[in-house]
């Protein structure tokens, strides 16, 4: 079973619109991390957005929030009023393994978002 | 270092050659990763060490890739033998460990692009 998964392949939406990227996530662990990542095409991964599994609250960064539904291990983000430079791919991951040992960080393929004027 | 720096940043390579990339992680970043990313894919996982050790080396995908972090910092992935469908993006990323490790953001390189001819 894919351990990250992202159903919409390419997304578009008017500037200053708010938009939402599907992630959903399987995992046995307890502990875990999702944590939303955008990649524009000069290619560097920027860190958006981090929500834990024991986080009651969902997480907000300026524009962007996570919508977390562990029941149903769902971690979408919400990208509120679209800018042009929010134009790229974005990518979900999930972090797993306890401290002191082994960890697992995987990645979806990525929902690629583009801001139409 | 300020950031994670990778190098060298484009390396074009004839099918059959050897090629090395280097990574030179966060100073005190304890987790470093390597993921190869295919044109339009998400990252895929390679490599994994925590310190000098190598806990996890599943995701390389044949016995040309080795990996090594022999002092805890500097990373080098090599390719032996080179065949076009090693043509990707490299990233390396790092991170602290600390309690709660599963909330450690990864901090990512700016990749070295391979090409194989």
């Amino acid at each position: 079973a894919q351990k990250i998964t992202q159903t919409q392949p390419g997304m578009f939406v008017q500037e200053k619109e708010a938009v939402t990227l599907d992630c959903t996530y399987d995992t046995s662990d307890q502990s875990y991390g999702l944590f939303w990542y955008k990649q524009p095409s000069s290619g560097e991964m920027i860190f958006l957005i981090y929500q834990g599994s024991y986080d009651e609250q969902n997480a907000t960064e300026g524009r962007y929030s996570l919508n977390f539904q562990k029941a149903r291990k769902s971690a979408n983000l919400v990208i509120s009023a679209s800018q042009l430079g929010d134009s790229a791919m974005y990518f979900c991951a999930m972090r797993e393994g306890g401290s002191g040992g082994y960890q697992k960080v995987t990645f979806g393929i990525g929902t690629k978002l583009q801001v139409i004027p | 270092g300020a950031g994670v720096s990778q190098s060298p940043r484009y390396k074009v390579a004839k099918r059959g050659q050897d090629v090395a990339l280097r990574c030179d992680p966060i100073s005190g970043h304890v987790s470093l990763f390597w993921y190869q990313q295919a044109l339009g894919q998400g990252p895929e996982f390679l490599t994994y060490f925590q310190n000098e050790a190598q806990l996890d080396k599943s995701g390389l995908p044949s016995d040309r890739f080795f990996a090594e972090r022999p002092e805890g910092s500097v990373s080098t992935l090599k390719i032996q033998r080179t065949q076009q469908e090693d043509s990707a993006v490299y990233l390396c990323a790092s991170s602290l460990v600390e309690a709660a490790a599963w909330a450690n953001v990864l901090t990512f390189g700016a990749g070295s692009r391979l090409t194989v001819l």
